[in-house]
């Protein structure tokens, strides 16, 4: 079945680039999401990327996709201590698993001032 | 994009209970997707609600304890029921973006079981 893995903690210094990363199994995976969680709150879609995709990049956020490696990365330059918060990628099969996300297990950037 | 929203957005229940989750989207859509999120964990999917015809539920998921109704295009609820302690989590409501093919998540309804 499929697999998402991401590293737990992350912590940086304000102004310093953060980078997160995320494997996954499923050779069969369409889109791939970034979503951030603060505290109490709901998730936020960042952004996302098509698996036919190499990078992605969306004012600080950088995404980076090795299909090869089944890995997946988001870069947030200029890490400000908003920031702060849990990051997961998920992905989305498609075909008849449209809709249907896999998350990994979260990573929780501090964000030091 | 879509804009949902659940009711309520938090709630204490008394163990054997029930509650009922209600979702709302600003616009039409044709699956509707409930998420369980446990304390410190990451997401798991429930179920896929399709109006009109059952809900269809992931491996570990039952209707008699989660059932789902979708009545229209626009709106879902989830039932949680028989409640225990280890139902305290944070459900979301969760729906695809069509032609930009995101995934949107309502603000989540934190539930604490006594």
């Amino acid at each position: 079945g499929e697999d998402v893995e991401q590293s737990l903690f992350l912590s940086v210094r304000e102004g310093d680039s953060s980078v997160i990363n995320c494997t996954y199994t499923d050779s069969s995976s369409t889109y791939l999401y970034w979503y951030k969680q603060e505290p109490g709150a709901g998730l936020q879609l960042l952004t996302y990327i098509f698996s036919n995709m190499d990078m992605k990049q969306d004012q600080r956020l950088t995404v980076l996709l090795n299909k090869k490696d089944k890995h997946l990365s988001l870069r947030i330059a200029d890490t400000q201590t908003g920031d702060s918060a849990i990051y997961f990628c998920a992905e989305n099969a498609g075909g008849t698993s449209y809709g249907k996300l896999t998350f990994g297990q979260g990573t929780i950037l501090t964000v030091h001032p | 994009s879509a804009v949902i929203s659940q009711k309520p957005s938090r709630d204490i229940c008394q163990r054997g209970t029930s509650l009922t989750i209600q979702c709302q989207v600003d616009s039409q859509v044709t699956m509707m997707f409930w998420y369980r999120q446990q304390p410190g964990q990451s997401l798991t999917l429930i179920a896929t609600a399709n109006q009109g015809s059952e809900a269809t539920y992931e491996s570990g998921f039952v209707i008699d304890k989660f059932p789902i109704s979708r009545p229209n295009l626009t709106f879902s609820t989830l039932t949680v029921s028989n409640m225990s302690p280890e139902d305290s989590s944070i459900y979301l409501c969760s729906v695809h973006g069509g032609v930009t093919d995101t995934q949107y998540f309502g603000p989540g309804t934190r539930l604490t079981v006594l």
